[in-house]
């Protein structure tokens, strides 16, 4: 069974960038979707973007749209989000889930653990 | 991206049935996916397409979808269940949007 293991907790300045790495560990996930989904304290869910990792291709969310960049490591089965120019609303769990079929970014049957991402100065 | 509309809360006394809906434009064209978020845990997939439950979700849960709102149903609401409920869908670019969330109580 696929796990997805995310790195550990992170406490950035503002203006600064956070990497969140997401591995595939017993299994791969060069066939399927990526999705990074994060959480502020207390809110609801919200979608970043996500990668389809057969096409080599990222979508991101209009909100994030150039200042978020998700790529795929194939080789290593490791997908990664980063966030530039981060300020004390980023302040979330950050979660990387793995989509049912190929291209389905929204429909994420595996998630991993979350990372923390804290923005304070 | 269009936006998903979720009643915030909604209670359930132990044993009835409850539904959790989800309204947005995007439906008409696709359908709903659900999660089951516990505290401090990561949100569990609940239901997906029309009505496909993953392996190991018991089957007192269920989905429908009517023009622009799909439903979660749970028959027979048990201590468990109590979590929060977020749909989310996808729109005609393939980009995702979740609703805002319900948080079910059990009574």
């Amino acid at each position: 069974q696929v796990q997805l293991v995310q790195s550990g907790p992170e406490a950035k300045e503002p203006g600064s960038s956070v990497k969140v790495s997401c591995k595939a560990s017993g299994g791969t996930f060069s066939t399927y979707a990526i999705s990074w989904v994060r959480q502020a304290p207390g809110q609801g869910l919200e979608w970043m973007g996500g990668f389809n990792v057969m096409l080599d291709t990222p979508k991101y969310a209009q909100k994030f749209q150039g200042r978020v960049t998700i790529t795929a490591d194939r080789s290593t089965s490791t997908a990664y989000m980063e966030l530039s120019r981060l300020r004390s609303e980023d302040t979330a769990v950050y979660y990387c889930a793995r989509g049912v079929l190929p291209a389905a970014l929204h429909a994420l049957d595996i998630w991993g653990r979350g990372t923390l991402v804290t923005v304070s100065s | 991206s269009s936006e998903l509309t979720q009643d915030p809360a909604v209670s359930v006394a132990l044993g009835q049935t409850v539904r959790i809906t989800c309204q947005g434009d995007s439906l008409r064209g696709y359908y709903a996916t659900w999660y089951q978020q516990k505290p401090a845990q990561a949100p569990v997939l609940v239901m997906s397409g029309k009505n496909s439950r993953p392996s190991g979700i018991p089957d007192r849960f269920s989905g429908s979808s009517s023009g622009n709102v799909a439903s979660l149903t749970i028959t027979g609401a048990l201590a468990e269940d109590e979590a929060d409920y977020y749909c989310n869908s996808r729109d005609s670019s393939g980009l995702v949007v979740f609703g805002g969330g319900t948080k079910l109580t059990v009574l």
